[in-house]
């Protein structure tokens, strides 16, 4: 099972955008649902949403509603997480992930996300 | 909001001994979709248990899930050196929506 990879670490200022890839090997993830998930430095996973194969359904956890948008290229198999209105909270790893069988079966490396001014 | 609570918090054990961890849900919820993870430190977690109670792919059988309802068990029959991690359950909780514990930490005594 091949990892897909994402991007390289960022680093933003308070106010600012954040926008993470994450590049699976064809048709390895074209059928899957595929989540985003985050986690704090020192602190346990926290689920932020999902899209679908096709890329036309999101879903996301109430916290993020307002600030997250997952989007998906079919044609270059990538999936993206960009974050708006960055503050100091949102450093932390981001990870994508395949959904199967209910279960996240295959995770991208993550991406560390810096907010500092 | 379905809330997953995790113990112990840490672990203390020794090579070769049997580890239980133990994740509570804070209503009854669907074992179809109960995970469990292992995290080391640097490294994206990996899927251990979908289901409640199925090895994922290259699991080795020391692993073991269990559990229904609210309560839910990962057992690591014997410990081997690789297996001193953070272990984290999940379960998705409709809307589609899904939650994590908050980890328990099986460290070397």
């Amino acid at each position: 099972q091949v990892q897909p990879v994402q991007s390289g670490a960022e680093v933003k200022k308070p106010g600012a955008s954040v926008k993470v890839s994450c590049k699976a090997s064809g048709r390895t993830f074209a059928n899957y649902y595929m989540h985003w998930v985050r986690q704090a430095p020192g602190q346990g996973l926290e689920w932020m949403g999902i899209i679908n194969p096709s890329g036309d359904g999101t879903s996301y956890a109430q916290k993020f509603q307002d600030r997250v948008t997952i989007t998906r290229d079919t044609s270059t198999s990538t999936v993206y997480m960009e974050m708006s209105s960055l503050r100091s909270e949102d450093t932390a790893v981001y990870y994508c992930a395949r959904m199967q069988s209910g279960a996240f079966d295959i995770w991208g490396q993550g991406t560390k996300v810096t907010v500092s001014s | 909001e379905i809330v997953l609570t995790q113990s112990p918090g840490t672990l203390s054990l020794s090579p070769g001994e049997g580890a239980t961890l133990s994740c509570r849900a804070s209503q009854s919820v669907s074992s179809n979709y109960l995970a469990w993870y292992q995290q080391k430190p640097g490294q994206a977690p990996r899927l251990l248990i979908y289901g409640a109670s199925r090895r994922a792919t290259g699991i080795p059988d020391r692993f073991s899930g269990s559990g229904s309802g609210t309560d839910f068990t990962l057992t690591i029959s014997r410990l081997e050196p690789e297996d001193f991690a953070v272990y984290y359950c999940q379960q998705y909780v409709g809307s589609p929506s899904w939650t994590f514990g908050q980890g328990t930490k099986v460290e070397i005594k």
